[in-house]
């Protein structure tokens, strides 16, 4: 059974950092790649970042709202995907969502239950 | 900056049928796109339905299905239940690893 399970969440203030994991199992995990997804209270599904599989070089993609502030990391001997989040913005609040992306066909299919960031002093 | 629009909300009976569509700032939508649609339920996370246009995942009930229609992605629920009652976002590939999600489209039963 695919599971992914993310942690780290919590209040933080602005201009603070926090470190968000994504533990997985039941599937390969070097073999795909993983995706960070976030949704502001009441508001709808924003696309964060993408880190490729081992086997395409584990490079990264961000979208242009966490560009240079945001980065996501995999370490495949535990199976978790990370994402660092620095220099926080009170509209980075959200629930922060891993999935699991297969790149052949851009299929986002297993996700997390969700980890909620509060960026607020 | 490229935006996907999608209905805001639609109302459908119990037993009825329902297309949700799906468009790009960009131009019309293809296959290219891999279109990926979702369900989220009220404090629940997102559960994928669709990918790459119109493939199921082994989850996905069978009433459900995904195409191109009129240069949009669509959702078309036929013979609609209850428990369809949701919040449904897709999800459009750019190249270069960029996504883009819709605003989503708040489906009510009624």
């Amino acid at each position: 059974e695919v599971q992914l399970v993310e942690s780290g969440g919590g209040l933080v203030q602005p201009g603070r950092s926090l470190r968000l994991s994504c533990a997985t199992s039941g599937f390969t995990f070097g073999d795909d790649g993983m995706s960070w997804f976030r949704q502001a209270p009441g508001k709808g599904l924003e696309w964060v970042g993408f880190i490729r599989s081992n086997t395409h070089g584990g490079t990264t993609e961000y979208a242009a709202s966490v560009k240079g502030r945001f980065t996501i990391s995999r370490d495949s001997s535990k199976s978790i995907a990370y994402l660092q989040m620095n220099s926080l913005k009170t509209e980075d609040t959200a629930v922060y969502y891993c999935a699991r992306l297969i790149m052949i066909d851009q299929r986002a299919d297993y996700w997390g239950q969700g980890t909620l960031v509060t960026v607020s002093s | 900056q490229t935006v996907v629009t999608q209905e805001p909300s639609l109302t459908v009976s119990p037993g009825g049928t329902v297309t949700l569509t799906c468009a790009s700032s960009t131009g019309a939508v293809t296959s290219n796109y891999f279109p990926n649609w979702f369900q989220q339920k009220p404090g629940q996370a997102p559960r994928a339905l669709i990918y790459s246009t119109n493939n199921k995942h082994s989850w996905t009930p069978a009433h459900f299905s995904g195409s191109l229609l009129g240069g949009k992605a669509a959702l078309t629920l036929s013979g609609v239940q209850p428990e369809d009652e949701a919040d449904y976002y897709c999800l459009l590939y750019y190249g270069g690893a960029q996504w883009v999600f819709g605003g989503g489209t708040k489906l009510t039963v009624l």
